[in-house]
This record gives structure tokens, sequence and C-alpha cells, in this order.
């Protein structure tokens, strides 16, 4: 089946580690996305890719990181200098820009 | 001013009848625009797309665009249980230029039996 997968469903860190999400799709989508969702709030842009080695930064890109290597692959990882980062991470793909996006299942992160 | 915003809700609609959800959005150059269901503890789903001004429909549900007044909404009618859930709109804010999709806050429905 085509779709976007994202491991883990749960993640724990302890505080001063840095953590990797996965996100792969399958769906041969030229942009992905990483959105990063908190209790009763919207969705907020992290870093997004229109295209293989490259990405730019969304409007929270701070204490975060992310590659391109491949076209079905973009990781995300979470850094110590991200201030607080315990959230529901999603990351999403689709064909181009300018058209609709599609999620994975999320990611979600608790610092204990 | 935010990118996007939403009738901030909770709204609360019988079973059987129309939810009406409001979306506007700041950048006159947005170009496309997307409505998506989000159930409790799950990630966002596609529920309908627009890209010209006027209504598009897709079954039970419709989406509304004008673009002069920047401004697109969402009817739900003969709203269903399954119905209840937090609805996303979403707005490309820089058109063709770039791609950055940016999302309300969400408005949260609820249909009661």
């Amino acid at each position: 089946d085509g779709g976007i997968t994202q491991s883990p469903k749960y993640l724990f860190r302890k505080e001063g580690q840095n953590v990797t999400l996965s996100c792969e799709q399958n769906l041969n989508h030229d942009a992905m996305y990483w959105y990063r969702q908190d209790p009763g709030q919207g969705l907020r842009l992290i870093y997004y890719s229109q295209i293989v080695n490259d990405f730019q930064k969304g409007d929270i890109a701070e204490g975060y990181s992310v590659s391109r290597e491949k076209k079905e692959s973009f990781p995300l990882t979470v850094t110590s200098a991200q201030k607080n980062p315990t959230a529901f991470y999603l990351c999403a793909s689709s064909i181009t820009r300018n058209t609709e996006a599609f999620f994975g299942q999320g990611t979600r992160l608790t610092v204990v | 001013q935010k990118e996007v915003e939403q009738n901030s809700g909770p709204l609360s609609v019988p079973e059987g009848a129309i939810a009406s959800l409001n979306c506007t959005y700041s950048d006159r150059g947005s170009q496309s625009f997307f409505w998506y269901r989000q159930y409790s503890g799950k990630s966002p789903e596609l529920i309908m797309s627009i890209y010209s001004n006027g209504d598009k429909e897709d079954g039970r549900f419709t989406a509304q665009l004008n673009k002069a007044s920047q401004y697109v909404s969402l009817l739900i009618r003969d709203s269903q249980p399954s119905d209840s859930a937090t609805y996303l709109c979403a707005v490309n804010p820089l058109g063709y230029r770039d791609y950055k999709l940016s999302f309300g806050a969400g408005t949260t429905v609820t249909v009661r039996a």
C-alpha cells in the first residue's frame, strides 16, 4: 500500500538527548514537510523540502534539524537545544508544491 | 495578523443539521485551499481541496471559496456523529512562488445524537 510511514508512534526522551523521528513515503512525492502540533493548537511548520538535498526552515525551526538525502525519506532530529520538545509531530508529503498534502500517523514525543 | 484564522468553536450541532465552518486568510496571492478533518489523537485527513472561486461539492461536504473576500468555508450537510472532529483549514499563502502550507487553529465540531 502507498503511504507515509512515521516511526516510532510513541517516543520518550530524557532531557539533554537528541532524538530522530523517521518519515518514509512511497508515493513518489517530491515535497515533504514536518509539522508540530501542541494540545488544542493548529499545526506549525518546522521544515519542508521540495526536492532531494534541499530544504527550508519553517516557522519554528530552532532546535530541529533535517536531511533529505533520498526522495523517500525526510528524518527530523529534535536536538537538546529545543526547549519544549514534548508535542505531536506530523510528517506530510505532496506531489509537488501547491498541491494537497497527505499525513503520516504521527509521532508523539514526550520528554521525561 | 495570523495567516489563517478559523471561527474558534466549539461548534455543536444536532444530528442531521448543517455544520458551517469558516476560514479567512491574509495573503491575497493564495492559490490553494484545503480542509482537513482530525479525530482526537489522530493525524489530519484531507477531505476537500479547492482552487477556484465558487462551490465544490463532494458527498455531504461543500467547500466555498471567495478570493475577493479572502474567505473559504466548509458546509457539512446531514451531520452525523462520526463527523465529530476538529476541522483544519489550510492555505498556501505564497501561491506559486513557494510552498508553505499554513494551518488555522481548527474548529472542533460535536454532532449531538
